[in-house]
């Protein structure tokens, strides 16, 4: 099986644009979870979506947003960048009835 | 508290045995979770345990669970140059009856010299 894919793998933008960032998941994996890694904060928990509905949300502001579509397929959106932004965007997912998150290989976004 | 710690750095020479260790703070974690991070990747899972084991053997990667003092550990034995990079620990956190939320240590990183 193919594994988590993420698109784009590097992104630039500067301050105040808005950013899309795409998830696949495992195929046959339901659940998709989103995770901020930064060297200050480490990983931090962004949102999950299981059949396309949000399950469940760290603490991150509402300019984070994300959503799910039928194939299971997600993203993630971040609007008015900031600089604090810039960080490493994995994506993870899993199959239904286990706990084992399987990650993709990030999107990088730098925010200038 | 949620925090997950780690020591943030372990060198070793090559051949020797690494162990990585790690404290949760979740009693009601059901699994933990080990990933490794090689630079510019995303994670790769190495291994996880359940909370009611106590060890998990799985080729040259040994996890210990002390479920009383919430401390796991990670032993990789013959570490390699290979085994070069970031470890994470992780537990999983039940939100509702979800499991979609794992937290993480800050990472070791694990230098091998030849």
């Amino acid at each position: 099986k193919a594994g988590v894919t993420q698109t784009p793998r590097y992104l630039i933008k500067t301050r105040g644009q808005q950013v899309t960032l795409s998830c696949s998941p495992i195929s046959g994996h339901r659940s998709v979870s989103w995770y901020q890694q930064t060297p200050g904060q480490g990983l931090q928990f962004l949102f999950e979506y299981f059949s396309e509905t949000q399950r469940n949300k760290g603490n991150f502001p509402g300019r984070f947003s994300g959503r799910q579509f039928s194939n299971s397929r997600s993203e993630m959106n971040v609007s008015t960048l900031e600089l604090g932004d810039s960080a490493l965007y994995l994506c993870a997912s899993r199959s239904t009835g286990t706990d084992t998150q399987y990650f993709g290989p990030g999107t990088r976004l730098t925010v200038l | 508290g949620e925090d997950v710690e780690q020591s943030l750095f372990l060198s070793v020479r090559e051949g020797d045995s690494s162990v990585i260790n790690c404290t949760y703070t979740d009693s009601s974690s059901t699994y933990l979770y080990w990933y490794k991070q090689e630079p510019g990747a995303g994670l790769q899972l190495l291994t996880y345990i359940f909370s009611n084991m106590d060890m998990k053997q799985d080729q040259r990667l040994t996890v210990l669970l002390n479920k009383k003092d919430k401390h796991l550990s990670l032993r990789i034995a013959d570490t390699q140059t290979g085994d070069s990079a970031i470890y994470f620990c992780a537990e999983s956190k039940m939100n509702g009856g979800s499991q979609g939320n794992l937290i993480f240590g800050k990472g070791t990183k694990l230098s091998v010299k030849p």
